[in-house]
């Protein structure tokens, strides 16, 4: 039981340039959650999924785009990258009978945007 | 909308010093409230929660009251230890499956 993954780690980015960050959950949990970490600003909501082929926007989707085909993995794309896109990207998953409200979060990918 | 505050790290203390790290809330309906740590270079685990008013959750020493009247959650702890040294976030979901944060507090604990 490997949790809540990510790929890939660590990353840099020219300006203008695209990528995908992957997530995969082995919970069968329902929902899945992007966020970003940014100093001082705690983790935004980017998207999010509640079910696979669902998304929704959260607090700061702009210049993001996600998909759910398989319920255990959510992918985060970045179309063209900007320098404030710089952070630490986050995925969480929750949303099981046993414990709705709490997620589980993958160990981060950290993007650097030149 | 939802927020939550959390005092300003850095906080730093002694081995087997005691711990307070204040949280309040604003949010609508009931929410529930969670602590999050953070260990360095490590993605979020959940420390603890409380589901309703007067609840206390704890869990490796650390407790916290989730107080309705006063809107907080403060997080406890008689005795730290270096490995006690992270960052932590108090956080609270109203149902909408999404969790708001707090802009986190960094504890370091010194020998």
């Amino acid at each position: 039981n490997a949790g809540v993954t990510q790929t890939p780690k660590f990353r840099v980015l020219k300006t203008g340039q695209s990528m995908t960050l992957l997530c995969a959950q082995d919970m069968n949990h329902e929902y899945m959650y992007w966020y970003r970490q940014d100093p001082g600003m705690g983790l935004r909501l980017i998207h999010y999924s509640v079910g696979e082929g669902t998304t929704a926007k959260g607090e700061v989707p702009d210049g993001y785009n996600v998909s759910r085909l398989k319920k255990q993995n959510f992918l985060l794309g970045l179309e063209s990258a900007a320098p404030s896109q710089t952070s630490v990207y986050f995925c969480a998953s929750g949303g099981d009978r046993q414990s709705q409200e709490t997620q589980y979060f993958g160990p981060g990918t950290r993007l650097l945007v030149l | 909308g939802d927020s939550v505050t959390q005092m300003e790290g850095p906080v730093t203390l002694s081995e087997e010093a005691f711990l307070t790290i204040n949280c309040t809330y604003t949010a609508t309906g009931y929410p529930s409230l969670f602590w999050y740590v953070q260990y360095p270079g490590e993605g979020l685990q959940l420390l603890l929660k409380a589901t309703k008013a007067d609840d206390k959750g704890s869990n490796k020493g650390f407790e916290a009251t989730y107080r309705k009247e006063t809107t907080s959650f403060h997080l406890e702890k008689g005795s730290v230890q270096v490995s006690d040294s992270a960052v932590y976030f108090c956080a609270l979901n109203t149902g909408r499956r999404a969790l708001t944060f707090g802009s986190g507090t960094r504890l370091q604990v010194q020998p």
